[in-house]
């Protein structure tokens, strides 16, 4: 089915640890960002892209980095783990936004201990 | 940059009862609004949105929701929720000049009430 994958659904990492966060869409969207989720704060976007080879940080960028090699393709990647970081991210993509709105993946579920 | 608030963290209210989750946002520019709806262990999905035009927007199950330049709000009604419209809902804004950064609402949570 078409739509945003995200891998892993569940993640546990150790402190200092870094690990790739997956984010794949299939409907040729250009428009790809990756949210994180804190109870009580909504979402706060981390980074985004406006096409394949173009990134920009959000609001919370710090600790994080991406890249967009692909149209289909956009990693997150957390380079030292920190308890801070644990959170629900998810990814999201779009056609066009202002008409469509964002696709969202399912989330993938972070723990940092 | 632009902010969000939803005042509400928790609605609870009966089936069959009227309801509206409160949005306000904060702008210097124009803005684009949406309302996002988020079911238990699942992403968020498009509710409805506001680009121009008719400050009355609707979905198609039945919420509705009003842009008022004046107050700055969005809020987000239904004139008679069911249980299956318990979830959480997040009100969102991006600017006209930067419609790809979207800033999000803490969300409320509707719990709907046989």
């Amino acid at each position: 089915n078409a739509g945003v994958t995200q891998t892993p659904k569940f993640q546990v990492l150790k402190t200092g640890q870094s690990m790739t966060l997956q984010c794949a869409q299939d409907m040729n969207h250009e428009y790809m960002s990756w949210y994180r989720q804190d109870p009580g704060m909504g979402l706060r976007l981390i980074h985004y892209s406006v096409g394949a080879g173009i990134t920009d940080q959000g609001e919370v960028p710090n600790g994080y980095n991406v890249s967009r090699s692909t149209t289909e393709d956009f990693p997150l990647r957390l380079l030292s783990a920190a308890p801070s970081q644990t959170s629900v991210y998810f990814c999201a993509s779009s056609y066009a936004v202002t008409n469509y709105g964002y696709t969202f993946g399912s989330g993938t579920r972070l723990t940092v201990v | 940059a632009q902010s969000v608030t939803q005042l509400d963290s928790q609605v609870p209210v009966f089936e069959e009862a009227p309801v509206e989750l409160r949005c306000n946002y904060s702008s210097s520019v124009s803005v684009y609004l949406f309302w996002y709806v988020q079911y238990p262990n699942q992403g968020l999905q498009l509710l409805l949105k506001y680009l121009s035009g008719s400050t009355l927007v609707e979905s198609i199950n039945g919420f509705e929701a009003e842009f008022n330049k004046s107050q700055t709000s969005f809020h987000l009604r239904k004139p008679s929720v069911h249980i299956s419209d318990t979830a959480e809902y997040f009100c969102a804004v991006s600017s006209r000049y930067n419609f790809n950064k979207f800033y999000f609402g803490s969300g409320t949570k509707l719990n709907v009430k046989p």
